[in-house]
């Protein structure tokens, strides 16, 4: 697998509380896609950021991107009840990013 | 901007049967892409057409499954002789490239159940 295995699972938070989201990737990449998944639907992309960028904030989110130690989070500031959903971080395998790889996804109840 | 369309949000197939799934990808886009998401596996890339053309099928299974973009409008995933296990979410998304990580628009997907 791409991924590591500290990923978490689900998280259960109240409305208004800040939360941070982590993965880590075994294989070298040069970007991480954040991406947000609803019931019923499908993935959307949230964040984009790469590896000479460290940090990229868009709303109430914030990604980080640490490359010697292969990781990266994704902060909610204030979430609200419509942030309820699955979150995934996503690589792209190295194919210059037509191929979409994900991580297993937390669930951010 | 409908977003990607797919047909059936549903479908129940008996073991053996084949089940033709039906994308409509985002009007412009040169990308389309097809992956399957189940609860054991996550989401897995299956295949993708630039131009209409298959470009990279290496999420296939070997058997049963096959994928066509006989126009620009729209893409299908035919699944022979469907297995309990092929039970799973089909996501089609297109992009308006296939390069430089252009954002990829998904659609809402076909719940594929086999009986």
């Amino acid at each position: 697998s791409q991924w590591g295995e500290e990923n978490l699972q689900a998280l259960s938070i109240q409305e208004g509380e800040d939360v941070t989201m982590n993965c880590s990737y075994k294989t070298y990449t040069t970007v991480v896609q954040w991406y947000r998944q609803k019931s019923g639907k499908g993935p959307a992309q949230l964040i984009l950021i790469r590896s000479n960028e460290r940090e990229k904030r868009s709303g109430r989110l914030r990604a980080t991107l640490d490359t010697s130690s292969q990781s990266s989070s994704l902060s909610i500031t204030g979430t609200l009840a419509t942030d309820t959903a699955v979150y995934f971080c996503a690589t792209d395998a190295g194919t210059g990013g037509y191929k979409v790889v994900f991580g297993s996804g937390t669930r951010l109840l | 901007n409908a977003g990607v369309i797919q047909t059936p949000r549903h479908k129940v197939t008996g073991k053996g049967q084949e089940a033709t799934l039906w994308c409509e990808p985002i009007s412009g886009h040169s990308a389309v892409f097809w992956y399957r998401q189940t609860i054991v596996q996550g989401l897995e890339f299956l295949t993708y057409f630039r131009n209409q053309a298959p470009i990279d099928d290496s999420g296939m299974p070997k058997e049963r499954f096959s994928a066509q973009m006989p126009n620009q409008s729209h893409s299908t995933l035919k699944i022979q002789s469907t297995q309990p296990q092929d039970s799973a979410v089909y996501l089609c998304a297109s992009s308006s490239r296939d390069w430089g990580y252009a954002e990829q628009f998904f659609g809402p997907g076909t719940r594929l159940t086999v009986l």
